[in-house]
C-alpha cells in the first residue's frame, strides 16, 4: 500500500549535535511538509517542498534544515542551533494544489537528553 | 495564523450524532475547507474536504454555509474510536503560488461509552 514512512519513530540526541529525520512515499506526491508539534499544541509548519531541487521556510524554520534531491523523500535536519528540538515531527505529501488530501506519516518523536 | 476558530473540545456519547463547528470568516473564494483528526502520538488522517457543496464520504459529512464563512463536521454515529483532535483548516495559497497546511489547535472530542 501507497504511504509515508518517517523514521525512526523514536530518536534520543545529545545536546550540541545534529540529527536527520527520514520522510519517504511512494505516492508519487509532488509536495512534501515537514511539521512540529509541542504537547497539547496544534502543528507548526517548518519546511514545505513543491518540487524536487526547490523548498520554502514555513513558520519555524530556525534550527533547522531540508534538501529535496529525490520525488520521494524529504529528510529533515535538527541542527545544534535549534535550542529546543524536543518535539514530535510530522511529515506529510499532497498531489497537485486545491481539491486533494495530505497524507500524514506516524511521526518521529525527538527527546534531547 | 490559522484562519480557522473551533470549540477548544467537546463531548459527547457513543452512537449519537456529533456535529463539530468550524468558523472562518476570512475565507477567500478559492479556499477549501479540510478537515483531519489525530490520535494521540500519530499523524493527522484526512477526514473529509471540500469547496461549496456538502460532502459526504463512508467517514463524515462535511455542512458547508452558504457564505462559506462556516462549516460543520458531522459524525453521524459517534464510536469511541472517534475520540480525537479534530481541525479544520484552510488550503492557504501563498504568495508564489506554493501551499501550505496551516493547523490551528483543534477541537479534542470525548466520546463517552
Amino acid at each position: 500500500d501507497g504511504g509515508i514512512t518517517q523514521s525512526p519513530k523514536y530518536l534520543f540526541r545529545k545536546e550540541g549535535q545534529n540529527v536527520t529525520l527520514s520522510c519517504e512515499q511512494n505516492l508519487n506526491h509532488d509536495a512534501m511538509y515537514w511539521y512540529r508539534q509541542d504537547p497539547g499544541q496544534g502543528l507548526r509548519l517548518i519546511y514545505y517542498s513543491q518540487i524536487v531541487n526547490d523548498f520554502q521556510k514555513g513558520d519555524i524554520a530556525e534550527g533547522y534544515s531540508v534538501s529535496r534531491e529525490k520525488k520521494e523523500s524529504f529528510p529533515l535536519t535538527v541542527t545544534s542551533a535549534q535550542k529546543n528540538p524536543t518535539a514530535f515531527y510530522l511529515c506529510a505529501s499532497t498531489r497537485d494544489r486545491g481539491s486533494y488530501g495530505y497524507t500524514f506519516g506516524s511521526g518521529t518523536r525527538l527527546t534531547v537528553v | 495564523d490559522a484562519k480557522t476558530t473551533q470549540p477548544n473540545s467537546m463531548e459527547s456519547n457513543e452512537e449519537e450524532p456529533v456535529h463539530l463547528p468550524c468558523n472562518h470568516s476570512t475565507i477567500s473564494g478559492t479556499d477549501y475547507i479540510h478537515w483531519y483528526r489525530q490520535l494521540p502520538s500519530q499523524g493527522p488522517e484526512y477526514v473529509i474536504h471540500g469547496l461549496t457543496s456538502n460532502v459526504n464520504n463512508r467517514m463524515a459529512s462535511l455542512a458547508i454555509a452558504e457564505d462559506r464563512k462556516s462549516s460543520t463536521l458531522i459524525l453521524h454515529r459517534a464510536t469511541l474510536r472517534d475520540a480525537a483532535v479534530y481541525y479544520c483548516i484552510l488550503r492557504d495559497l501563498t504568495q508564489g503560488g506554493s501551499e501550505k497546511l496551516v493547523f490551528g489547535k483543534g477541537t479534542k472530542l470525548t466520546v463517552n461509552p
